[in-house]
């Protein structure tokens, strides 16, 4: 029962340096978000998609950028890291929209920028 | 835009007591759906509990209840004969239904002790 899998867990960037993070899920959802977690919030939404091909804005998209090019597959992009996005982020997807279909998580991404 | 409020940064309990989490949130919206989710060290985002706010009735699961307010938009989590598997963070969630799709707004969380 894979779910949802994250892929890098952990890695240290420098400033400016680029790249990204792989989503992958299982579980035919269409729907799948990125968040960031920082020390003392909640989780907050970056981008999300609601369906291959397609991607919106979250709460705090700035300095990301995301690709849904395949339905099971969410990526999330920094073209120039920053210390800013030193944070954890979290993977979700969910088969629709319902209470009844809730969002599934990755185990995460610690992603420090120095 | 929607938000969430969980105003105990940390609540310690002893096992076997009942603890309760409050969360409050503010939306204009008529229908939507409440979570509880849970942190572990591990760091995973574990789903505790759902409500749907068309429904009176408050939602259980087990040795976890909510007491689901409507018109004072509260949101608590009542865990019931506390257990050591149960400290981590809980942070408490809310989405709007169909339309977009846009994700969960979470409060900041609360971290529960739990003391042997």
């Amino acid at each position: 029962n894979a779910g949802v899998t994250q892929t890098p867990k952990f890695r240290v960037l420098k400033t400016g340096q680029s790249m990204t993070l792989l989503c992958a899920q299982d579980m035919n959802h269409e729907y799948m978000y990125w968040y960031r977690q920082d020390p003392g919030m909640g989780l907050r939404l970056i981008h999300y998609s609601v369906g291959e091909g397609t991607t919106a804005k979250g709460e705090v998209p700035d300095g990301y950028n995301v690709s849904r090019l395949k339905k099971q597959n969410f990526l999330l992009g920094l073209e120039s890291a920053a210390p800013s996005q030193t944070s954890v982020y979290f993977c979700a997807s969910s088969r629709g929209t319902t209470s009844n279909q809730p969002q599934h998580f990755g185990d995460g991404t610690r992603l420090s920028i120095l | 835009a929607q938000t969430v409020t969980q105003s105990q940064p940390e609540m310690s309990v002893q096992e076997a007591e009942t603890v309760t989490l409050s969360c409050t949130y503010d939306t204009s919206e008529s229908d939507y759906y409440l979570f509880w989710y849970k942190q572990p060290p591990s760091r995973q985002m574990i789903l505790v509990i759902r409500q749907e706010a068309y429904k009176q009735q408050n939602a259980t699961e087990n040795r976890f209840s909510v007491n689901f307010q409507k018109a004072a938009k509260s949101f608590s989590l009542k865990i019931s004969d506390s257990q050591l598997g149960d400290a981590a963070m809980y942070f408490c969630a809310y989405r709007t239904p169909g339309g977009g799709a846009d994700g969960l707004t979470f409060g900041k969380g609360t971290h529960l002790i739990i003391q042997p």
